[in-house]
């Protein structure tokens, strides 16, 4: 079975800075799919950003990224210029490749909630 | 677009009543998920569908029934509620291996 782990409960940051948010998991599958959620306090889940474990280039969505290091099972997302709508539950999350089985079944992560002060 | 909604968005009930968390999405997903989130924790996925008249235990099934006879509705029902049924539920949908489209979420409390 997968995991997926995010060991930093909480952090916070400066308006304008950047932050790195950490997540490790474990499969012993070669192709499927990771992904960071948004959860802002309005309970909304909101997909921030996705990464394909065949692609070698690391995702980007204007001030998101992620860095992405598949033989460490690493999937980390950096926010740059932080603001503070930027305040929210991140949850880590993986999928198994839909050829894998698995019907597209999302496992989280515990999440890490961030705080960005002004 | 409405895309997936959920009713109620809050509901106490008493231990051993039933009720039915409804969801419906007007995307024409074929996937539709039920997951439940408890208090400094993920999503956990309790039943999830792949189609009409398909569906599948996930994680934590036990105390929870689905059915799904149409594509845009996937009902969850709690026949006998207990407190640890106490949790924030989410419906969610994708169309294949898209990414997954949440709900705003019922917050259900058993008392």
């Amino acid at each position: 079975a997968q995991t997926v782990t995010q060991s930093q409960p909480e952090m916070s940051v400066q308006e304008a800075e950047t932050v790195t948010l950490s997540c490790t998991y474990d499969t012993s599958e070669n192709n499927y799919y990771l992904f960071w959620y948004k959860q802002p306090p309005s309970r909304q889940m909101i997909l921030v950003i996705r990464q394909e474990a065949y692609k070698q280039q690391n995702a980007t969505e204007n001030r998101f990224s992620v860095n992405f290091q598949k033989a460490a099972k690493s999937f980390s997302l950096k926010i740059s210029d932080s603001q503070l709508g930027d305040t929210a539950m991140y949850f880590c999350a993986f999928m198994k490749h839909p050829s894998r089985g698995g019907s597209e079944k999302l496992v989280f992560g515990k999440g890490t909630k961030l705080t960005v002060n002004p | 677009n409405a895309g997936v909604t959920q009713t109620p968005k809050f509901r106490i009930l008493k231990i051993g009543q039933s009720m039915t968390l409804q969801c419906t999405q007007d995307m024409n997903h074929n996937y539709m998920y039920w997951y439940r989130q408890d208090p400094g924790m993920g999503l956990k996925l309790i039943y999830y569908s792949v189609g009409a008249g398909i569906t599948d235990k996930g994680e934590v099934p036990n105390g929870y029934n689905v059915s799904r006879s149409t594509t845009e509705d996937f009902p969850l029902r709690l026949e006998l509620a207990a407190p640890s049924q106490t949790s924030v539920y989410f419906c969610a949908s994708s169309k294949g291996y898209q990414p997954q489209h949440f709900g705003d979420g019922t917050r259900l409390s058993i008392l």
